[in-house]
């Protein structure tokens, strides 16, 4: 069984500031890591995802993750946080079994981005 | 290509009700997921269809049953509808061995 927490529901950061959000995995096989962001009463829109290879991703809008295996985390970061990153973020797992979809979500941190 | 179509976006029942989601995926996807997303319970997975098949399923009662069609398109039904039933439902699709889903626009289920 695999799971995921995210550390901090509520985060908030000045516009300019670094933007870093949590993401703690647990997983009896190598996993499959993805970061999603939601605005609202939108669907999930994949930021960046880790499967094999290269440890650090980079995703869309300047967003990176580094995958550590040794502290079984992929914390999102981004340099400069700009005032439309605001939203909610959700880190996942998925087993690499290359057979089924399901994802085992955490629970989200909502990043506030202030002036 | 478009994406995930989910249809219809909004809808209010009433307890006791039924209620029938629709999901179109990309084009060439041919696994399709849903998931029920609620303020208390957050993302949890519904279940999985591959080739109008269902393999893989979520802990919901039975009144939450799916289907897939031959040409991947999916609906989703939820029988006998309760208050706690109010949700965002979210369609992911992905292809065949992908590692990654694409999710749709939901649709907000709201039962009175």
């Amino acid at each position: 069984a695999q799971s995921v927490t995210q550390l901090g529901s509520h985060v908030s950061v000045s516009e300019g500031a670094l933007v870093l959000l949590r993401c703690n995995y647990s997983s009896s096989v190598p996993p499959y890591l993805f970061w999603y962001v939601q605005y609202p009463n939108q669907g999930l829109q994949l930021l960046l995802k880790y499967t094999t290879g290269a440890t650090l991703v980079k995703g869309i809008n300047g967003f990176e993750a580094e995958f550590k295996k040794s502290e079984t985390s992929f914390h999102l970061t981004k340099p400069s946080a700009h005032m439309s990153d605001a939203a909610e973020y959700f880190c996942a797992v998925r087993l690499n079994t290359g057979t089924a979809s399901k994802l085992t979500f955490g629970t989200g941190t909502r990043l506030q981005v202030t002036l | 290509k478009a994406g995930v179509t989910q249809t219809p976006r909004y809808l209010i029942k009433t307890r006791g009700q039924q209620v029938t989601l629709s999901c179109s995926p990309i084009s060439g996807h041919r696994s399709v997921s849903w998931y029920q997303q609620t303020p208390g319970q957050g993302l949890q997975f519904l279940f999985e269809y591959f080739s109008e098949t269902q393999r893989n399923k979520g802990n919901f009662p039975g009144r939450f049953s799916g289907r897939q069609f031959s040409n991947s398109r999916s609906e989703m039904n939820v029988s006998t509808l309760e208050l706690g039933d109010s949700a965002l439902y979210l369609c992911a699709s992905s292809f065949v061995g992908g590692s990654e889903a694409f999710f749709g626009q939901g649709t907000r289920l709201t039962v009175v």
